[in-house]
């Protein structure tokens, strides 16, 4: 167990509904990180907040944002959801901001489903 | 465009043999590496780590070379259980001197089989 936690595990929805995944970090753990993992696309990097504040953006749609909140827990936000949005959403905690050695707990991921 | 990849997709092997793992990465910038293991069902799991000034690193059962002359890293599992059935992912964090504020960059990963 990484100390990670994310709910829901599995999601369901139909196309053009918005969805909201959350993410609980490590306790201690200030910078939340999430990712994609598709058949197609392997795992890929979407957005990392620290400490309430957005760090780091990779390949992140404009449909989709996300947030960190005081108690530091993280929500992704996806809307207008599309067929090729199914897919594994990963989050994944670090102690500090990153940009260096430290490694990234992950969670046990959501599956979501568009139908 | 840069990327981390693996040479092979599937591996398999006998219970109690050696396994290796490859991958290539492209970005010279990059300072540090890291494996993880996924079981189905979830989510990546820490396994070794390793800088770029370092060209070995030895964990439990596992081995990590670093060769940044061909930009190569590969994971050594030794006497291989039923349990590290799994795929392997190798991820590269560019750091702040990539610009990439700490995201790791994966390679497609490599499913690996272990035959009782």
């Amino acid at each position: 167990d990484s100390g990670v936690t994310q709910t829901p595990k599995h999601l369901i929805t139909a196309t053009g509904q918005r969805v909201t995944l959350r993410c609980s970090p490590r306790s201690g753990d200030l910078s939340v990180y999430w990712y994609q993992q598709s058949l197609d696309q392997g795992l890929q990097f979407l957005i990392q907040y620290y400490n309430g504040e957005e760090r780091a953006k990779g390949n992140i749609l404009e449909r989709f944002s996300a947030q960190q909140f005081p108690d530091l827990h993280s929500e992704l936000n996806l809307s207008s959801l599309e067929l090729g949005d199914s897919a594994l959403y990963f989050c994944a905690s670090t102690r500090g901001r990153g940009g260096g050695p430290g490694t990234q707990y992950f969670g046990p991921g959501t599956r979501l489903t568009v139908l | 465009g840069e990327s981390v990849g693996l040479h092979l997709p599937t591996l398999s092997v006998q219970e109690g043999d050696n396994s290796i793992i490859n991958c290539a990465y492209s970005n010279s910038a990059s300072d540090y590496f890291i494996w993880y293991k996924q079981e189905s069902g979830k989510g990546p799991q820490f396994i070794i780590d390793i800088r770029s000034n370092m060209d070995k690193r030895q964990g439990q059962r596992v081995t990590v070379l670093l060769n940044k002359t061909v930009k190569h890293l590969s994971l050594q599992i030794a006497a291989t259980q039923p349990g590290d059935s799994a795929v392997y992912f190798c991820a590269e964090n560019r750091g702040p001197y990539g610009g990439s504020q700490g995201n790791l960059i994966f390679g497609k990963g490599t499913k690996l089989s272990v035959k009782p």
